[in-house]
């Protein structure tokens, strides 16, 4: 089935460590997105990229980076991990898919990360 | 870039009544405007979306309206149900030869709507 997936959903890790946020799609899209979601507040846009070997910084500064290699795969890394960086990660790709004849975004489900 | 205003931040309902979300845009060049629910713990999802060669769009108990002169778009649900209850992101998009936005989403701050029964 057409989706996106992000591993892990839960995360709990010790300050200083390297993390990677995994994100994938299967709908073909060539826009890709993460933002970060504290619960129940606003979408803040981290990173977002148009294609392979695009990728753009967003609105929010973010300490961590991303890489395009494949059209399906967005992953979001962080080298240094701080308690600042607790948050739920969101990974969203645009694009057609089911049968739409217009683009929409669609969320995967979504990182939690607790950093201590 | 575009700026997304949204109104109320918090919004409390009997069941059965209607609901209604604002929100204002700033860039004139936007031309599509989607609502996405968000659940405790999902993920958003999109609810209806319009473009601006419409004024309005209907899908059972939701709708949604744009004023394009005023620059601003609603989020109409009648008949309020307790599974409404979620937190709903309105959203503005410019469109894609513009600049390096490239469709990009400007989201709106959010609005906790609770329905009680």
């Amino acid at each position: 089935e057409a989706d996106i997936y992000q591993t892990p959903r839960y995360l709990v890790i010790g300050t200083g460590k390297k993390i990677t946020l995994e994100c994938s799609q299967t709908m073909g899209h060539d826009k890709m997105y993460w933002y970060q979601q504290d619960p129940g507040m606003e979408l803040h846009l981290i990173h977002y990229s148009y294609g392979v070997n695009s990728t753009e910084k967003g609105d929010l500064s973010s300490e961590s980076t991303v890489s395009r290699i494949r059209t399906e795969h967005f992953p979001l890394t962080l080298e240094s991990a701080r308690p600042s960086h607790t948050s739920q990660y969101l990974c969203a790709s645009r694009g057609l898919a089911g049968g739409n004849f217009k683009e929409t975004q669609y969320f995967g489900p979504g990182t939690r990360l607790l950093v201590l | 870039g575009e700026n997304v205003e949204q109104h109320p931040s918090t919004l409390s309902v009997q069941e059965g009544d209607s609901a209604v979300i604002k929100c204002t845009y700033s860039d004139s060049a936007s031309n599509y405007f989607p609502w996405y629910k968000q659940e405790l713990g999902k993920r958003p999802q999109l609810i209806i979306d319009i473009r601006s060669n419409v004024g309005e769009k209907k899908d059972q108990r939701i709708a949604v309206t744009l004023n394009k002169t005023a620059k601003h778009f609603s989020l109409h649900i009648t008949e309020t149900q307790p599974e409404d209850s979620a937190v709903y992101f309105c959203a503005a998009s410019p469109p894609y030869d513009r600049g390096s936005t490239l469709g990009r989403l400007y989201f709106g701050r959010g609005t906790q709507l609770t329905v009680w029964p």
